[in-house]
């Protein structure tokens, strides 16, 4: 069974910054490129970043780019985002997808507060 | 970057009524590999998003098949054929032909 378990979310305040993980089972994690996504509450899906199966290419949305860092660990079947500079707007559920958009975790809150 | 305009964004239906939704992205979603990729999500509430529908038409597993899509370039739309009380939640339609990927607004399905 396909498994995506983020960890890392708390209360931070503005300026700081926080490190997601992402650990995945069920499916042969170096095969697959990796998606993070975030959802403000009560709003829409933000597509954040996109890391390739081997970290050869990498993408980020506007919001994020210069702020955020997406990375992988194969040996360690994990998925990583660095958050730098966070700011209120940043303040979501954040879940990690298989390249596809097939497979979700149950997201992990990020609230950036002072 | 593209963007994706989803339309209507609430639709009220009975159980049994089939619907439609739209999804125009501001440019052409065909890769140069041939493929479109356009796929629909359902977001049931309190649950992360469901795959339902992959490159524009491709039925994802163990999804109903009164779910179909259908489009092709910058149009597109999820038909659902014989609306379910399950089926109630928020569908996007979601592009990772060009990067920076994005996501449609969403279309809010209450049942009557």
């Amino acid at each position: 069974e396909v498994q995506l378990v983020e960890s890392g979310g708390g209360l931070v305040q503005p300026g700081r910054s926080l490190k997601l993980s992402c650990v995945a089972s069920g499916f042969t994690f170096s095969n697959y490129g990796m998606n993070w996504i975030r959802q403000a509450p009560g709003k829409g899906l933000e597509w954040v970043a996109y890391i390739s199966s081997g970290s050869s290419y990498i993408y980020y949305a506007e919001t994020v780019k210069g702020r955020f860092t997406i990375s992988r660990d194969n040996a360690k079947n994990t998925l990583y985002l660095q958050m730098t500079s966070l700011r209120s707007e940043d303040t979501a559920l954040y879940y990690c997808a298989r390249h596809r958009f097939d497979y979700w975790g149950q997201g992990v809150m990020v609230t950036v507060s002072s | 970057d593209v963007v994706l305009t989803q339309t209507p964004p609430t639709l009220s239906a009975t159980i049994g009524q089939s619907v439609s939704i739209s999804c125009r992205s501001s440019q052409s979603l065909l890769h140069s590999n041939g493929n479109t990729y356009l796929n629909w999500l359902l977001q049931r509430p309190g649950q992360p998003p469901q795959l339902l529908i992959y490159l524009v038409s491709r039925l994802e597993s163990g999804v109903p098949n009164r779910f179909s899509g259908s489009g092709s370039g910058t149009d597109f739309t999820l038909k659902i054929s014989g609306v379910e009380a399950e089926d109630l939640g928020v569908y996007y339609c979601v592009q990772s032909t060009h990067a920076p990927f994005t996501f449609g607004s969403g279309t809010k399905l209450e049942i009557k």
